[in-house]
């Protein structure tokens, strides 16, 4: 079964401190990306990637930083966690399909709390 | 305004009702995504369209490509089915999703 995985479901974290959430896909994906989703907010693109060691902004990269090493591993970096940040991050990776658009597939999410 | 809206924001339904939820939206797309998130979980992806209409179980999905507007529609409604449903469109060259806020659904038995 092909799959998106987390690191950790649930993490709590000290205001300063670096955090580091951990995705891994083993679809072979080029793309792969992080979210974070907040209530009334929904999902927003923190940022992504389309290959090893690139990466792009997306929305709301402020705060946030991320490596691509190696394909299959997509790390999302908080440099200096702070209390705004305290939210559920979903990763996801995508392909495209032979229909000429991307198949998706998204983690379980990391519900992180900043304290 | 939101280059997606969904509507309803908040459903609440009896065990066996047919449920609709719809999703419009503003720019060009080559697809567009249903999403289901259970509470407290992860995002699980149910439909990917582009024409058409799509059924699995219970569930079915259809796009307007000339009114840019699709439905997902729930027949005989089970409280299993309470969840997040969230519509996204598939835009740009590297197809990013553009996310709707997301439908929540309670279902009574």
């Amino acid at each position: 079964d092909v799959k998106v995985t987390q690191s950790s479901r649930y993490l709590v974290k000290r205001t300063g401190e670096k955090v580091f959430l951990e995705c891994v896909q083993d679809m072979d994906h080029e793309n792969m990306f992080w979210y974070r989703q907040d209530p009334g907010l929904g999902l927003r693109l923190i940022y992504f990637s389309y290959d090893v060691k690139m990466k792009e902004k997306g929305d709301i990269p402020e705060g946030y930083s991320v490596s691509r090493e190696k394909k299959e591993r997509f790390s999302l970096i908080l440099e200096s966690a702070s209390t705004n940040q305290t939210s559920m991050y979903l990763c996801a990776s995508s392909a495209k399909t032979g229909l000429g658009y991307y198949g998706y597939t998204f983690g379980s999410g990391t519900r992180l709390t900043v304290v | 305004k939101n280059e997606v809206e969904q509507s309803p924001q908040n459903l609440t339904a009896q065990e066996g009702e047919f449920i609709t939820i719809n999703c419009s939206y503003s720019v060009g797309i080559s697809a567009l995504h249903w999403l289901q998130q259970h509470p407290g979980g992860g995002i699980v992806s149910l439909f990917m369209l582009s024409s058409g209409k799509k059924k699995h179980g219970r569930l079915i999905a259809t796009i307007n490509i000339q009114e840019k507007h699709s439905s997902l529609h729930i027949t005989a409604s089970h409280p299993r089915d309470s969840a997040v449903y969230i519509c996204a469109v598939e835009g740009g060259s590297q197809g990013n999703l553009i996310f709707g806020k997301g439908t929540k659904l309670s279902v009574k038995p």
